[in-house]
Order: C-alpha cells, then structure tokens, then sequence
C-alpha cells in the first residue's frame, strides 16, 4: 500500500523565494496534517485539514505560510518569501478522523533556506 | 505548562536492561494515546496505541492512568535497535493531536 507521499525530499533555496511543499495522503484518509520538526523547538503541528477543510491553522507561524487542500488527495504547503529560520523538516501526516485513529507521516520534506 | 511533557533524556541503557519512559497530559478530555518511535533524521512512526486497559506487543507494554494523566511505555530486554526517540502523542476530537518532545533512548552493547 502507498503511504503518505511527500515531495521534494529535499529543497535548498536562496532566501526571498517561495516555497511549495506537496502531499499526497493515503488514500481514504479524509484528515490532513502538515508538521514541521527542528532541534530547537520540535515537532509542531502547523495546521491540519479534515475532509478538505483547515480545522485549525492556529500552529502556522506567519502570513508568509499558507497551506491548501483542493481535494482529497493533495495537499501544499507554500511559504512566501521564505527565510533561513523557516529551515527545517516538513511532515506531513494522514490519518481517519474517525475513533481518533493514529497518523501516518510521509518520509518529510528537508528544506534549507540560505 | 506544556500540553504534553517528556523528560528529554538521553536514557543511556545496557543491552538486555528494562527502561521506562512516562509521559504527562495536561488536558484531562483528552481520547486517544500513542507511543510513536523516530529514527534520526527519519519519519515518526507508530509504534504502539495505548489503551486505557494496558496492552502489550512482544518486549513494550504501554499504560494510561487518566486519574494522573500520564502515558508509560515500558521496554523489556532492550536491543540496540530500539535505540530511537519515543514521541509520547495526546489526541483530542477531530484528531486533534499533541506530540511530546520525545525521549531519547540510546542501548549501549
């Protein structure tokens, strides 16, 4: 069975660019979770979608993020200008909305601003 | 306070050695439990649910005590390849979901 698919693996960029992260969730899953991981701070939730719809973007740090969920089957996060301190691992996560059902993560995204 | 505190370790341990990990919640509504387990520079994976009866798979034995608010994992016998961060995750409705800072767990031979 295919898991999350997440792309790039890996991203460097000059700062001031835009950034667009991709997933694609399992297949039936109908919730959406996109995470980012650094050593400082951890693994943070910054927003998840549930049946295509954002639950909660509460975790996005700055106007600069955005995410969109256009159908059930994909997902972007894109990041406008980025900055060296938005370097980090992105995951992103599927999971059933139902019984509380655990996540799935994606092999994540490695994204260096310089 | 933190929604979901775990002592950071490192948890040094001999081969074969027994070693606990807890975790504490902060919100008492919270439903749903899980250990996950993360290799460096990989993905967190499941490792295990956790009930609120206790369940076992093979060495790890998980616990919740809702009166307390604190999950535990328990690992028996520990192989080299169990050493990993164990990210403790607190999940409310609409899978809602807090993960832990993780614990560190290095099995020295």
């Amino acid at each position: 069975d295919a898991g999350v698919i997440q792309s790039p693996r890996h991203e460097v960029t000059e700062m001031g660019q835009e950034v667009t992260l991709r997933c694609k969730p399992i297949s039936g899953h109908n919730s959406l979770f996109w995470y980012r991981q650094t050593m400082m701070r951890g693994l943070e939730l910054l927003i998840y979608f549930n049946n295509n719809v954002p639950i909660d973007d509460s975790g996005m740090p700055e106007d600069r993020f955005s995410a969109k969920m256009p159908n059930a089957s994909f997902s972007t996060l894109k990041i406008q200008p980025s900055e060296p301190r938005d370097s980090a691992v992105y995951f992103c996560a599927s999971g059933t909305s139902s019984g509380n059902q655990p996540q799935h993560f994606g092999d994540g995204t490695r994204l260096s601003i310089l | 306070r933190k929604e979901v505190e775990q002592d950071p370790g490192p948890f040094n341990v001999p081969e074969g050695a027994t070693v606990a990990f807890n975790c504490t919640y902060s919100n008492s509504a919270s439903q749903s439990f899980f250990w996950y387990r993360q290799d460096c520079r990989k993905e967190p994976k499941l490792l295990m649910s956790v009930y609120s009866s206790g369940n076992e798979d093979g060495r790890f034995t998980a616990q919740l005590n809702r009166a307390s608010q604190y999950i535990s994992l328990l690992i028996r016998d520990s192989k080299l390849s169990d050493s990993a961060t164990y990210l403790c995750v607190v999940a409310g409705g609409y899978q809602k979901v807090t993960f832990g800072t993780g614990t560190k767990l290095q099995v020295i031979p």
